[in-house]
């Protein structure tokens, strides 16, 4: 079936430091979307990309697809306590589902 | 707007036991999701419906039926609980034809199956 793997697991990282998640699919998406779950909660969309080489910011956070639309990663610089929860992928291979990777729990020591 | 509604947040339930998730939304979504979370194993699909009237298996149908009864609602029916089926149920709906079609999830329902 179609598959998403997401890398790592878990990232246990100091306050103020970087964090990266990155997504690979062996099959070419049509778009990627990211979410974030807070711990005990649901997941909360971030962001979707479409086009091939995108690259989108949201504050602290960069979100890039992959020339070959076949991965993706999330990038937070200088991690803040608020950053705490799961962050997963979810591809979309050009039908009606969204297949999510099995996220990557970011905790932070203060 | 209440968004995506999920009843019950709670349940404990015995193997061989039935019961029904609900699922109601009022953001006008064509399409609607139940999705399973398990640790380590992320968020898989259960069944989805396109539209009104349509309904198809996601990864991992066994075990579960699904009834679009509406635009609105969406349902999950156990007809015999397994331990295997303990989980956090999350329905989730989205509008196709906008810029994001992004989903927007109900609360949960944790479920055991003892």
């Amino acid at each position: 079936g179609q598959q998403v793997m997401q890398i790592p697991q878990y990232q246990h990282v100091q306050e103020g430091e970087d964090f990266t998640t990155y997504c690979n699919s062996s099959t070419t998406l049509s778009n990627i979307q990211w979410y974030k779950q807070r711990p005990g909660g649901h997941p909360v969309f971030l962001i979707q990309l479409v086009k091939s080489g995108e690259v989108k910011k949201q504050k602290r956070l960069t979100f890039q697809f992959g020339e070959a639309k076949k991965n993706s990663s999330l990038h937070i610089t200088a991690t803040q306590t608020t950053d705490v929860g799961t962050y997963f992928c979810a591809a979309n291979f050009g039908n009606e589902k969204l297949t999510f990777g099995t996220g990557t729990r970011l905790t932070i020591i203060p | 707007n209440a968004g995506v509604t999920q009843t019950p947040k709670f349940q404990v339930l015995k193997t061989g036991q039935s019961m029904t998730l609900q699922c109601a939304q009022d953001m006008n979504h064509n399409s609607m999701y139940w999705y399973r979370q398990d640790p380590g194993m992320g968020l898989r699909l259960i069944y989805y419906s396109a539209s009104e009237g349509t309904t198809d298996k996601g990864e991992v149908p066994n075990g579960y039926n699904v009834s679009r009864l509406n635009k609105r609602e969406f349902s999950l029916r156990l007809e015999s609980a397994a331990p295997s089926q303990t989980s956090v149920y999350f329905c989730a709906g989205r509008r196709r034809g906008e810029a994001n079609e992004k989903l927007f999830f109900g609360s949960g329902t944790q479920l055991s199956v003892l």
